[in-house]
């Protein structure tokens, strides 16, 4: 079965940067696109990027624009997202969930989210 | 950017009812790329609907999509204990946005 894990929680300091990654089984991990989508507590969900099935191409969110890198690791079958210059508005809580084969798609399965906190 | 609005913000019935949740566009969805998606508290988002109309692998036939253009609806047909949650609209026409999202709670 389809299965997205996460890496744990992280509480990190403003300024500083995160890397979440998300390891896939259950399918073949090189013909997916794969997204990244956070929740603000209380928050609806937002999109922050995509890359695609070999990780050659990426396509963000304007919002996260500079400050975000998305990457894949076939040989692991994991998907890495880093976030720099955290701010207190970037606490939440960041999803990886799976996209179309030929297209970004919808998300039809998702990890099982990983808190980050950003305080000082 | 599409923005889409979800109502009833928060939607009040009893197990056995019917459901009817709507997502609003701002601008047409082309070839009605909308999904929904249900979320339980402390849980992932659960995919539901696709292409507007067609349910995902294992959801019941309880659940329906219907719309298109900048008008969608989630049609629950008869509530189980186990629906009531929060569920969100989101359109993958053009990037990706979600809806603010529609809580449905017990009466």
């Amino acid at each position: 079965q389809v299965q997205l894990v996460q890496s744990g929680a992280e509480v990190k300091k403003p300024g500083a940067s995160l890397k979440v990654s998300c390891t896939a089984s259950g399918y073949p991990f090189t013909n997916y696109y794969m997204h990244w989508v956070r929740q603000a507590p209380g928050q609806r969900l937002e999109w922050m990027g995509v890359i695609n099935p070999i990780g050659t191409h990426t396509s963000f969110a304007q919002k996260f624009q500079g400050r975000v890198t998305m990457t894949r690791d076939t040989s692991t079958s994991t998907l890495y997202m880093e976030l720099s210059s955290l701010r207190s508005e970037d606490t939440a809580v960041y999803y990886c969930a799976r996209g179309g084969e030929s297209s970004y798609g919808d998300f039809d399965y998702w990890g099982q989210g990983t808190l980050v906190t950003v305080s000082s | 950017e599409i923005v889409l609005t979800q109502s009833p913000g928060t939607l009040s019935l009893s197990p056995g009812e019917r459901a009817t949740l709507s997502c609003r566009a701002s601008q047409s969805v082309s070839s009605g790329y909308l999904a929904w998606y249900q979320q339980k508290p402390g849980q992932s988002p659960r995919l539901l609907i696709y292409a507007a109309s067609s349910r995902a692998t294992g959801i019941p036939d309880r659940f329906s999509g219907s719309g298109s253009g900048t008008d969608f609806t989630l049609t629950i047909s008869r509530l189980e204990p186990g629906d009531f949650a929060v569920y969100y609209c989101s359109q993958y026409a053009s990037s990706h946005t979600f809806g603010q999202g529609t809580q449905l709670e017990i009466k």
